[in-house]
């Protein structure tokens, strides 16, 4: 069965500083996978997906992921975090054969002044 | 419309009550999902939508919960006797429906339900 585990519950980083939101996922295939961010009071946005052409994904607000199959990760990245980066960030995999999603249990992003 | 739609955004009920909660995907988009957010944890699969077809039920976690969609468009999930554990937030997302996997899914603002 698919899945992802999102390593870290809470991350918080300084104004300006670098972004790292750490993301496993576990397939017997080569799989989907996507960040979605949650905003406060918002829907689901989707940042960026992996649908096995270029192993480095960009996405919007800068944000970009690297699929490593030797490390079965897809971490999400941002060099420079600004405070509207607040948010609720999931790692999500696509299950085999269907566009049913799976989620990650999230990081909660603060973003410190 | 612009994008996906729900209604209500908040419902209120009491335990043992039936609640309608409303759908309304991209046009054009065949595919429609439902998920359910509990505090704090992540989405869960409820039940996917071809059209009007319903091939992926597994998520639904009783027989209380039911979904039906109408003209590949508005889609309805009903809880039937409700539960305190049925509170969460139910989200319904939609996407084109052309692919097996990779399809953008598109989110609604979500209904917050919470059963007292």
């Amino acid at each position: 069965a698919q899945s992802v585990t999102q390593l870290d519950s809470h991350v918080s980083v300084s104004e300006g500083t670098p972004v790292l939101l750490r993301c496993n996922y576990s397939s017997s295939y080569s799989p989907s996978l996507f960040w979605y961010v949650q905003h406060p009071n918002k829907g689901l946005q989707l940042l960026l997906k992996y649908t096995s052409a270029a192993t480095l994904v960009k996405g919007i607000n800068g944000f970009e992921a690297e699929f490593k199959k030797s490390e079965t990760s897809f971490h999400l990245t941002k060099p420079s975090a600004h405070m509207s980066d607040a948010a609720e960030y999931f790692c999500v995999v696509s299950a085999l054969g269907t566009d049913k999603l799976i989620f990650g249990t999230g990081t909660r992003l603060q973003v410190f002044p | 419309g612009a994008g996906v739609s729900q209604s209500p955004s908040n419902k209120v009920t009491e335990k043992g009550k039936d609640v309608e909660l409303r759908c309304d995907p991209i046009s054009g988009h065949t595919a429609l999902y439902w998920y359910r957010q509990r505090l704090g944890q992540g989405l869960e699969f409820l039940i996917y939508f071809q059209g009007n077809s319903a091939p992926d039920k597994s998520g639904l976690p009783s027989d209380r919960f039911s979904a039906e969609r109408t003209g590949e468009s508005v889609s309805t999930l009903t809880i039937q006797r409700t539960q305190q554990e049925d509170s969460a937030v139910y989200l319904c997302a939609s996407s084109l429906g052309l692919s097996p996997m990779g399809d953008t899914q598109y989110f609604g603002p979500g209904t917050r339900l919470t059963v007292l």
